[in-house]
């Protein structure tokens, strides 16, 4: 079963934007990770933030979560053609970490040049 | 290995036979993930491991699909009778600990004909 839902589906934007991409999730979670996925394939970590946590930056992106509305947002600042891709949510539910991950159904990101 | 290895990358199998996918996980990982990826769709759990325990198998679909692993390393996904609705992307991730920042493979592309 699905615990995270991605808004939007997909969203196009043109390249030095930002994108901003939202999850929701249903239960309490130990942390939340988000990943991207080019051309269908393996999937490459970007940001892991815990429950305690609020904001958590890499480089150009930026993740916020609020557990008392079970939702998390990642944006992606100054866009490039190489951000191109699938960005999917992960939860680890409960309140140990001890559990497996759970993705939503993605976000369909493209850049347009 | 530097990364999680899968094979075999691509698989095309007749209906109705059985087939083995395999893991080898970044060494020292105790946690393994199998998921699969009907295209353009979210991933869909299957199970992990901690270790050779498989604490969460829940996400298997049918008493056709099981795993295992073993010397806590290399994991095989088996699919019995195979059926045209299992062709999908099997994806296969480590962590070093349950609920952490997972590694992907680059999948096994399952064809069901």
């Amino acid at each position: 079963s699905q615990q995270g839902e991605e808004d939007p589906q997909a969203l196009s934007i043109q390249e030095g934007e930002n994108a901003t991409m939202n999850c929701s999730y249903k239960t309490s979670i130990n942390n939340l990770q988000w990943y991207r996925q080019n051309s269908g394939r393996g999937l490459v970590h970007l940001i892991l933030i815990r429950s305690n946590e609020r904001e958590k930056h890499s480089g150009r992106l930026r993740v916020t979560l609020d557990t008392s509305k079970k939702s998390s947002s990642l944006l992606i600042t100054a866009s490039r053609a190489a951000d191109t891709a699938s960005y999917f949510c992960a939860t680890v539910p409960g309140y140990s970490s001890a559990s497996k991950i759970i993705f939503g159904s993605g976000t369909r990101l493209s850049i347009r040049p | 290995g530097a990364g999680v290895s899968q094979s075999p990358s691509n698989k095309v199998t007749e209906k109705g036979k059985d087939v083995e996918l395999r893991c080898d996980p970044i060494s020292g990982h105790t946690a393994l993930y199998w998921y699969r990826q009907s295209l353009g769709q979210g991933l869909e759990f299957l199970i992990y491991f901690q270790g050779n325990s498989a604490p969460d198998k829940s996400g298997l679909p049918s008493d056709r699909f099981s795993a295992e692993r073993t010397g806590g390393s290399v994991s095989t996904l088996t699919i019995q009778r195979t059926q045209q609705e299992d062709s999908a992307v099997y994806l296969c991730a480590s962590s070093l600990g349950v609920g952490g920042e997972a590694f992907f493979g680059q999948g096994t592309r399952l064809t069901v004909v």
